[in-house]
């Protein structure tokens, strides 16, 4: 199972908002809503930001959102903070009862 | 509160096998699936894998089969990730993950990780 593919990075200044793609097959993003997506600040464990494509966990800033459209699920961070500066990654679920994550976008907040 | 502690770091020789535990507190351990992720240093994460705490029926990512076993013990509330013919390729931090109870892969709740180290 190849990784889905995210762009290798993003970056927006503080206030502005900016938009992490994730693309995968009609075997994963493109036929189930269990796409999430994690924050992964460096040396840490990942934390969940947003699961089954648009929900969000009791928490996590409503400035975090997310999409799907075909086989592609999107993450966008609204009001771009200097906190927000981490790697992200999406998972879904595939076939056969597996998962697969991303390949990452580090975030930078110029 | 919720948490999963994971086993100390790890240096093994090539062809070894390394066997990393996750000890579950806060919660009933059989409600909740457990999965394996890992990450080698600058890299992604990757899926291994998850394990029914219940049953104990596991299922692997496809990459990983034949060489990764996962394993519980309800007794102590613990799960267990083993690999064998270690590489230098398998070289990470190994991360346990509990699946929310809706399942779809939401993992609110991570180990601390735990460093392998494979080196001759």
């Amino acid at each position: 199972q190849s990784a889905l593919t995210q762009p290798a990075s993003v970056s927006g200044s503080p206030g502005q908002s900016i938009t992490i793609s994730c693309t995968g097959t009609s075997s994963d993003v493109g036929t189930y809503n269990y796409v999430s997506w994690y924050q992964q600040h460096p040396g840490k464990a990942p934390k969940l930001m947003i699961f089954d494509v648009s929900n969000r966990p009791s928490g996590v800033s409503n400035r975090f959102s997310g999409s799907k459209s075909g086989n592609t699920a999107s993450l966008t961070i609204s009001g771009l903070q200097a906190e927000d500066e981490a790697d992200y990654y999406c998972n879904s679920y595939t076939t056969r009862y597996t998962y697969v994550f991303g390949s990452g976008t580090t975030v930078t907040v110029l | 509160q919720v948490q999963l502690v994971q086993s100390g770091a790890e240096v093994k020789k090539p062809g070894a096998s390394v066997e990393v535990s996750c000890k579950a507190s806060g919660y009933t351990f059989t409600k909740h699936t457990i999965h394996w992720v890992r990450q080698a240093p600058g890299q992604r994460l990757e899926w291994m894998g998850w394990i029914k705490s219940d049953t104990g029926d596991p299922q692997y990512s496809q990459r990983f089969r034949g060489r990764v076993t996962l394993t519980r013990d309800t007794s102590a509330d613990t799960s267990y990730m083993g690999l064998s013919r270690l590489t230098s390729e398998d070289t990470a931090v190994y991360y346990c993950a509990r699946e929310n109870t809706g399942g779809g892969g939401v993992f609110e709740i991570w180990g601390q990780g735990t460093m392998v180290t494979v080196s001759s």
